[in-house]
């Protein structure tokens, strides 16, 4: 089983939609979360960090849930510039390591 | 505020031949480095990562190598390069308390 697991899609919703993605992870000892897009070709950027008691970022809103080891990332009012990969990543210990999932692939379409 | 730069931005090498490809990062000090390799249409690998000057951890065995002879300053070695290097190379940093990575631009690394 992988470390943080992502449905890869990819997701086709129309602008405006609002768009959830989830995530989960299988080492309980995962500190943090994050939230990275990856556009086609390009290096991946943080999105957000996720926290215990949710935290939200404009259209953006991340949750996690550390009882069901799952990570959620709900994307409102879709533009077509949100079209991309997001990577869902985990921190285990403190040696820095991320943990990338495979990615889910969104595209926004007009 | 700190910024990474990574050089080639692109390279087209062929099979046996040695790679260098160099990382460096400013407005930071003492920073975790990281090397990942993305082959096309996958994930993130984690080939290697530092927490200090020469120190470095292998994530996976292969033919490649890394050293970090400056703080700021990470490089990634092949001696023969083969056909399975071909990728998207990334270099990052971190720091604490969250150790967010913040990606370079990367090297587009076509063996032929």
């Amino acid at each position: 089983r992988k470390e943080v697991e992502q449905d890869p899609g990819p997701f086709n919703v129309p602008e405006g939609a609002t768009v959830a993605f989830n995530c989960t992870y299988s080492n309980s000892a995962s500190q943090s979360f994050f939230w990275y897009r990856q556009d086609c070709r390009k290096e991946p950027k943080l999105l957000m960090s996720v926290y215990s008691s949710g935290n939200e970022d404009g259209r953006f809103t991340a949750q996690l849930n550390r009882a069901s080891q799952y990570i959620s990332l709900l994307i409102r009012d879709s533009k077509l510039s949100d079209s991309a990969t997001y990577l869902c990543v985990g921190r285990i210990g403190n040696t820095g390591k991320l943990i990338f999932g495979q990615g889910t692939t969104l595209q926004v379409k007009p | 505020s700190q910024t990474i730069h990574q050089w080639p931005a692109t390279l087209v090498q062929p099979v046996g031949s040695p790679l260098s490809l160099e990382c460096t990062v400013e407005g930071t000090s003492n920073p975790n480095l990281y090397w990942y390799r993305q082959a096309a249409g996958r994930g993130l690998q984690l080939l290697f990562y530092s927490v200090g000057i020469g120190q470095i951890s292998s994530e996976v065995p292969q033919n490649l190598s890394a050293s970090r002879p400056q703080d700021r300053q990470f490089i990634l070695s092949s001696k023969k390069l083969l056909l399975s290097d071909s990728g998207f190379y990334l270099c990052a940093w971190s720091a604490p308390p969250l150790y967010e990575q913040y990606f370079g631009p990367g090297t587009r690394l076509t063996v032929t």
